[in-house]
């Protein structure tokens, strides 16, 4: 039975690029949320997806978006990147009527 | 309101001791607090987990203690070793009354001596 997985490993963007972030949720789950994690900190909520549909988003600003299709996977998009966009991006799968939040192993991206 | 506040920020332990991370909340529409084991360059793997409505849960080496009037929980590791050396952190949702992300604690670095 496959955990979270997320693709790719490691990222490296110019300031100004696009990027997108993949997930595939633990089997079973129908919850994909996604967090950024700088260096030395906590994750910090971005937002979270249930049935195709962004059900609650943290204080991050609209250059983050997110896409959740009918298989549960799940993508992650930052535009305009900015340096301080430099961070572990971590997905979380859970169902959603239950509180576990299973982590993947996180995207490094790094932006110059 | 909606931090979760995490000390200390490191933590050094001789092997076979007991560390102790503790974590103060202020939400008390909270409902479940987890705590994550997190290795360099990797993701956070849930350890153990409580609700408040029991004191204590004990999972092998790890225990939650939780006080709801106080509004704090801490972990212990008893018996800590080397391999137990990552950081840790605290977290909390209250998934019942509509908060379904994780708010997580700064984290606390904890380092094992053989």
């Amino acid at each position: 039975d496959a955990g979270v997985t997320q693709s790719p490993t490691h990222l490296i963007k110019t300031r100004g690029q696009q990027v997108t972030l993949r997930c595939s949720p633990k089997s079973g789950h129908d919850t994909v949320s996604w967090y950024q994690q700088a260096l030395g900190q906590g994750p910090q909520f971005i937002f979270q997806y249930y049935e195709e549909e962004e059900r609650q988003r943290g204080n991050f600003p609209d250059r983050f978006s997110g896409h959740q299709f009918p298989n549960y996977s799940s993508e992650l998009n930052v535009n305009a990147l900015l340096l301080g966009d430099s961070a572990l991006y971590l997905c979380a799968s859970s169902l959603s009527s239950g509180d576990e939040q299973f982590f993947g192993p996180g995207t490094r991206l790094t932006v110059l | 309101q909606q931090q979760v506040k995490q000390s200390p920020q490191s933590l050094i332990v001789q092997k076979g001791g007991i560390s102790i991370i503790n974590c103060a909340y202020e939400n008390t529409a909270f409902d479940y607090f987890p705590w994550y084991q997190q290795f360099p360059g990797k993701g956070p793997a849930l350890l153990i987990a409580i609700r408040p409505d029991v004191s204590e849960k004990k999972e092998g080496r790890f225990t939650i203690s939780f006080n709801k009037s106080a509004k704090q929980f801490s972990l212990h590791i008893m018996d800590s070793q080397p391999g137990d050396s990552a950081t840790y952190f605290c977290a909390a949702n209250g998934l019942r009354s509509g908060t379904y992300k994780y708010i997580f604690g700064t984290g606390t670095r904890l380092k094992v001596l053989a």
